[in-house]
Formats: structure tokens, C-alpha cells, sequence
């Protein structure tokens, strides 16, 4: 079955500090990932995707195979990065599949 | 540029009654896809439109959700009849082509209630 896990619903943070949020898949595919944030009062929208190998906010991403793992990295959180996180896998066609999200909290 | 619009933004409805939630998209953009958030639960996929066509509506609870895009414009999703377990948020997204090398965006969500 297609699936993204991701296993921590609330992340505390210093800010300063880094920060990992986990995120799993599980699919017997070639994956495309992806992290889409929330802040507080916006919508929804693709922070960076695995395909474009790109650096966003300060963001990285890689990807995993071996451990089917696409963690989100940021060496120094800041208090604007407060927001609710989701994992998300194409699996090659027009459908996406969401994770249950992990609400970031970086503390002054 | 508006944006993916929804309406309503809230709805409070009672168990047994109709509701009917509205998406406009981004004008030009052909796919429109429909999600819905259960509180605490992953965003799961409802379905996808091309144009006026549902191409994928594999996400779709059960025969009282309805899904149209008549035009290839607007879309609708109509819960009837609605039950406690249908109470959440629902999102619409559209995007210019597939979301592996283009954005979807998404609506502000449409916060349904049932009780």
C-alpha cells in the first residue's frame, strides 16, 4: 500500500538549533516526494520537491531509498519556520499522497 | 492573480441534511483535485479532474459524495446525506499540469461540520 508516515506530530525547537522532520514512505515504485508547509492563517503550498533537488528557506531534503525516508533538514531554525509540515508522494500520475503532518514550533 | 477559491468557508450542517461546497480554480488551469482533512488524520485525495473530466476519483468515500466540474470551470463536491464522520476540511488544489513538475496550488479549505 502507498503510504507516508510521519511520526512526530509536534516538533519543539530552539530557535538557532537545527531541526529534522521525519518523514517515511512506503511504495514499490521509483518515489517523487515532496514537503508542503502551512503557516498559521495561509494555505497550503510546496515548500521543495525531491525532483528539483533544491534548497528552499534553508530547507534540504533528501531522499532515501534504503530506508524509504525523505526527511526535511534545516541546520538553523528561525521563528518564522513555525508551521504545520507535510510529507507528500506522487506516485507518477495526478494523485498525492499526504502524510498526517508535524507542527514545527521554534521558541525564541 | 486570485487564487484557488473556496466557498463556503465554514459550513455547520446536521447530520442527514445536503451540503455543497464550491471550488474555483486558477483560470487556465485545467486539473482541479479535491482533498479532505480529517482532524489529526493525513490529507487524503478525493479525486482529479481534467477539464470537465474525473480522471482519477479513486479517493471518493462512498456514493454520497458527488463531484462535478460542468464547463471545465468550477467544480462542486455535494455530500448528501451528510454524516458526523464527513466533518472536516476540505481543499481544493488545481494546477497547469502534472504535480511532479508543477505546482498545485491550493484553496483556504472549506471547514465542514456535522453534527
Amino acid at each position: 500500500a502507498q503510504r507516508v508516515t510521519q511520526p512526530e506530530k509536534l516538533l519543539s525547537v530552539f530557535k538557532g538549533a537545527p531541526v529534522e522532520l521525519k518523514c517515511n514512505y512506503s511504495y514499490s515504485g521509483s518515489p517523487e516526494l515532496f514537503w508542503y508547509v502551512q503557516y498559521s492563517r495561509q494555505r497550503l503550498q510546496l515548500l521543495l520537491r525531491h525532483i528539483s533537488r533544491e534548497s528552499i528557506k534553508g530547507f534540504t531534503a533528501d531522499l532515501n531509498k534504503g530506508e524509504t525516508s525523505f526527511h526535511l533538514k534545516k541546520p538553523f531554525a528561525q521563528e518564522e519556520d513555525s508551521a504545520m509540515y507535510y510529507c507528500a508522494l506522487d506516485t507518477g500520475g495526478f494523485k498525492t499522497i499526504f502524510g498526517a503532518g508535524t507542527r514545527l514550533f521554534v521558541k525564541a | 492573480e486570485a487564487g484557488v477559491t473556496q466557498f463556503p468557508s465554514h459550513s455547520v450542517i446536521e447530520k442527514g441534511q445536503t451540503v455543497t461546497l464550491r471550488c474555483d480554480p486558477i483560470s487556465g488551469h485545467d486539473n482541479l483535485y479535491w482533498y479532505r482533512r480529517v482532524m489529526g488524520k493525513e490529507i487524503k485525495f478525493l479525486l482529479h479532474f481534467v477539464k470537465e473530466s474525473k480522471q482519477d476519483e479513486s479517493g471518493m468515500p462512498n456514493n454520497r459524495f458527488l463531484a462535478e466540474r460542468t464547463g471545465g470551470t468550477y467544480s462542486t463536491l455535494k455530500v448528501q446525506p451528510a454524516e458526523l464522520e464527513d466533518s472536516g476540511v476540505y481543499f481544493c488544489a488545481s494546477s497547469h499540469g502534472s504535480p511532479l513538475y508543477n505546482e498545485q496550488f491550493f484553496g483556504p479549505g472549506t471547514r465542514l461540520t456535522v453534527l
